[in-house]
């Protein structure tokens, strides 16, 4: 069964760094999400991606933030100059046009 | 923007039991999903249930567009079934964004 996958799934920086998180939707997956859940807290909605551009994005996604499609099978969110608050769990997804299939995330932690 | 809201916020049952949570919403929807969030943090697709009813195995959820909720049934608990339920839905928009509830954290006890 297709899945979306992410890598890495748990990776620790310094405050400060730059982190790529990269994600491979589902192959014929059109629309593309970036969601982040906070420890103990609910998910929230990041960005959306379609045709190469964002479509929609929330207020946490401010300059800090940037997503690409680099090729034809990634999916990547930049994080610039990370902060302690920066620190979740970040769930890429993908849609064929309604229902979205979420990737098993990546553990970002920030020291 | 669209308010969802989860209940009960926690649900402790012994093993074999059944149990119901529920998902409110403030608006009309194009898209409700229930997830499973298991204890290594995955989510886990259980529905894509806009409306009306579905059942998989012990699970079954139903959704009333309507009246702006949606029921997730689970019967016969596992210790396996345990970790958090979230209700997400889809407004009406081109972009297919989900918005969360705050889950309901399920334990089942052996």
């Amino acid at each position: 069964e297709p899945e979306v996958t992410q890598t890495p799934s748990h990776q620790v920086t310094q405050m400060g760094q730059e982190v790529i998180l990269r994600c491979v939707p589902i192959s014929n997956h059109l629309y593309f999400y970036w969601y982040r859940q906070i420890l103990g807290q609910k998910v929230e909605f990041l960005v959306s991606f379609y045709n190469n551009e964002i479509s929609e994005k929330s207020e946490i996604f401010d300059d800090q933030f940037s997503v690409e499609r680099p090729d034809g099978s990634n999916f990547t969110l930049k994080i610039r100059s990370t902060k302690l608050e920066d620190s979740a769990m970040y769930f890429c997804a993908s849609s064929a046009g309604v229902e979205a299939f979420f990737g098993q995330g990546t553990r970002l932690t920030v020291v | 923007g669209i308010q969802v809201e989860q209940s009960p916020p926690d649900l402790i049952l012994q093993e074999g039991a059944n149990s119901t949570l529920r998902c409110n919403f403030s608006d009309s929807v194009n898209n409700l999903q229930w997830f499973h969030q298991n204890p290594w943090g995955q989510l886990i697709n259980l529905f894509y249930i806009p409306s009306g009813t579905k059942q998989n195995g012990r699970l079954s959820a139903t959704t009333v567009a309507t009246e702006r909720y949606s029921l997730l049934y689970i019967s016969s608990s596992q210790t396996t079934d345990s970790g958090v339920y979230f209700c997400a839905v889809g407004p009406w928009s081109n972009t297919g964004k989900l918005i969360f509830g705050q889950g309901t954290t399920l334990q089942v006890k052996p």
